[in-house]
C-alpha cells in the first residue's frame, strides 16, 4: 500500500497566486481529513469529509479557502488568493470504515511570499 | 467542542531515563485516545492508542494509562534512546460517524546522550 499520497511537497508562490494542494487517501478508506500545521497554532483539522461528503468545515479559516473531493481517491484544498499568513504545513489524513485510527500523508510545505 | 490539553510543551531526559507525557480533555463522551510521534520534517504517526474500556495498554518500551474519572490520559516511555527525540501529540474523540480527533499542542522530547 502506498499510503496517503499528497502533491506538491513544497510549493512556493507569490501573494495573491491560487495554491492547489492535492491528496489521495489510502484506497478503501471512506474518511478524509485536511490539516494545517504551525508553530504558533499547531495541528489544526479544516475540513473533513465522510464518503465524499463534507462533514464539518468549521476549521477552514475564511472564505479564501475551498475543499473538495470529487471521489473516493482524490481530494483538492484551494487557497484563493494566498497571503503570507497561509505559509504552513497542509496535511492530508485517511481513515478506514472500521478503524479509527487517521493516517497521515507526507505533508505540503507552503511559503507565500 | 473537544478541548485537549498538553504538558509539558518542551522536555529534556538522559538517555535511559523515563518520561512522562500528560494530557487532559473536556469532552465525557470521548472514548478513543491516540499519540501521535512526529519527527523533524516528517509525518505525525502514531504510535500507541487507547479506548475508554482499557485503563492502560503497553507496546514493548510505550505504555498509555487513562483515567476517565479524571479525564486525563499519559504516555509513559521507559529506557528512552536518541532515536525516541521527537515532539509527541495527544489526541481524543469519539466515536461513530462523527469522529474526529482533537489534538494536543504538542510535546518536544530530546533525549540527551
Amino acid at each position: 500500500d502506498a499510503g496517503v499520497i499528497q502533491s506538491p511537497r513544497h510549493e512556493v508562490t507569490e501573494m495573491g497566486q491560487e495554491v492547489t494542494l492535492r491528496c489521495k487517501p489510502i484506497s478503501g478508506h471512506n474518511s478524509l481529513f485536511w490539516y494545517r500545521q504551525t508553530m504558533m497554532r499547531g495541528l489544526e483539522l479544516l475540513i473533513y469529509f465522510n464518503n465524499n461528503v463534507p462533514i464539518d468545515d468549521s476549521g477552514m479559516p475564511e472564505d479564501r479557502f475551498s475543499a473538495k473531493m470529487p471521489n473516493a481517491s482524490f481530494s483538492t484544498l484551494k487557497i484563493q488568493p494566498s497571503e503570507p499568513r497561509d505559509s504552513a504545513v497542509y496535511f492530508c489524513a485517511s481513515r478506514g470504515t472500521s478503524t479509527d485510527t487517521q493516517y497521515f500523508g507526507p505533508g505540503t510545505r507552503l511559503t507565500v511570499l | 467542542g473537544e478541548n485537549v490539553e498538553q504538558h509539558p510543551s518542551t522536555l529534556s531526559v538522559q538517555e535511559g531515563d523515563s518520561a512522562v507525557i500528560k494530557c487532559t480533555y473536556s469532552d465525557s463522551a470521548s472514548n478513543y485516545f491516540p499519540w501521535y510521534k512526529q519527527e523533524l520534517g516528517k509525518r505525525p504517526q502514531l504510535i500507541i492508542d487507547i479506548r475508554s474500556n482499557v485503563g492502560e495498554k503497553k507496546d514493548q518500551r510505550i505504555a498509555v494509562t487513562l483515567n476517565k474519572t479524571a479525564k486525563h490520559f499519559s504516555l509513559h516511555i521507559t529506557e528512552t534512546q536518541p532515536e525516541d527525540s521527537a515532539v509527541y501529540f495527544c489526541a481524543a474523540s469519539r466515536t461513530g460517524s462523527a469522529r474526529q480527533l482533537t489534538f494536543g499542542s504538542g510535546t518536544q522530547l530530546t533525549v540527551l546522550p
